[in-house]
């Protein structure tokens, strides 16, 4: 398995500030992935990142608002940009836990929480 | 793309009781079905999934089975226990290629297990 660990835990966050999410994976991985949680909802995927490369976009979500990066194999971020109380959710990393099994596990997420 | 439609959203039972829940997705080409077990305020974790070479999985008082045909499958949990009470997610993916990790999750189910 794999064991992936973000920060910060939570944070409260003024209007149209931008905050960056942070996520360690105890191991290398090809890819990870950022999803978002609203609040009493299900998880939506919002980009993967890869290595080397630029992030890859789900419908709804673009770069502007939610730039990524992903220096390494072991590390990404996830920047929410000019936040709006719409954007208070829960934001979770992922990654895959081995080449052959290919579970997806996930961090304990972030929860945001825009005034 | 993909869609996942869960039922029901809630679910209460007894303890020592079955549960079922119940998925339905679109795309025909999704061959990897995880379910994911999520506590208040904790992160989703895997607790069975299936993929499309096999009807039926079992592990312990979990079974999920898988219908190609009519694009459904379903979570039973039997013997439940107040434990086994949280949100479950369905979900669907193509596992291969870069949709790995990229899940479709179903809209959640509260399930409620009284002593």
């Amino acid at each position: 398995s794999a064991v992936i660990s973000q920060k910060p835990s939570r944070d409260i966050c003024q209007r149209g500030t931008s905050l960056t999410i942070q996520c360690q994976v105890d191991s290398q991985v090809t890819m990870m992935f950022w999803y978002r949680q609203q609040p009493g909802q299900s998880l939506t995927l919002i980009a993967t990142a890869n290595q080397g490369s630029e992030a890859t976009y789900e419908s709804g979500f673009v770069i502007d608002k939610f730039p990524i990066s992903r220096p390494n194999l072991t590390f990404s971020t996830l920047t929410v940009s000019n936040m709006s109380p719409e954007d208070s959710s829960i934001y979770l990393c992922s990654a895959r836990g081995g080449a052959v099994t290919g579970e997806l596990f996930f961090g304990e997420g972030s929860r945001l929480t825009v005034l | 793309g993909e869609n996942v439609e869960q039922h029901p959203s809630t679910l209460s039972v007894q303890e020592g009781d079955s549960a079922v829940i119940k998925c339905t997705y679109s795309d025909s080409a999704s061959n990897y079905f995880p379910w994911y077990k999520q506590e208040l305020g904790k992160r989703p974790q895997l607790i069975i999934d299936i993929r499309s070479n096999v009807g039926e999985k079992k592990d312990q008082r979990i079974a999920v089975t898988l219908n190609k045909t009519a694009k459904h499958f379903s979570l039973h949990i039997t013997e439940t226990q107040p434990e086994d009470s949280a949100v479950y997610f369905c979900a669907a993916s193509r596992a291969g290629g870069t949709s790995y990790g990229k899940l479709t999750f179903g809209q959640g189910t509260i399930l409620t297990v009284h002593p």
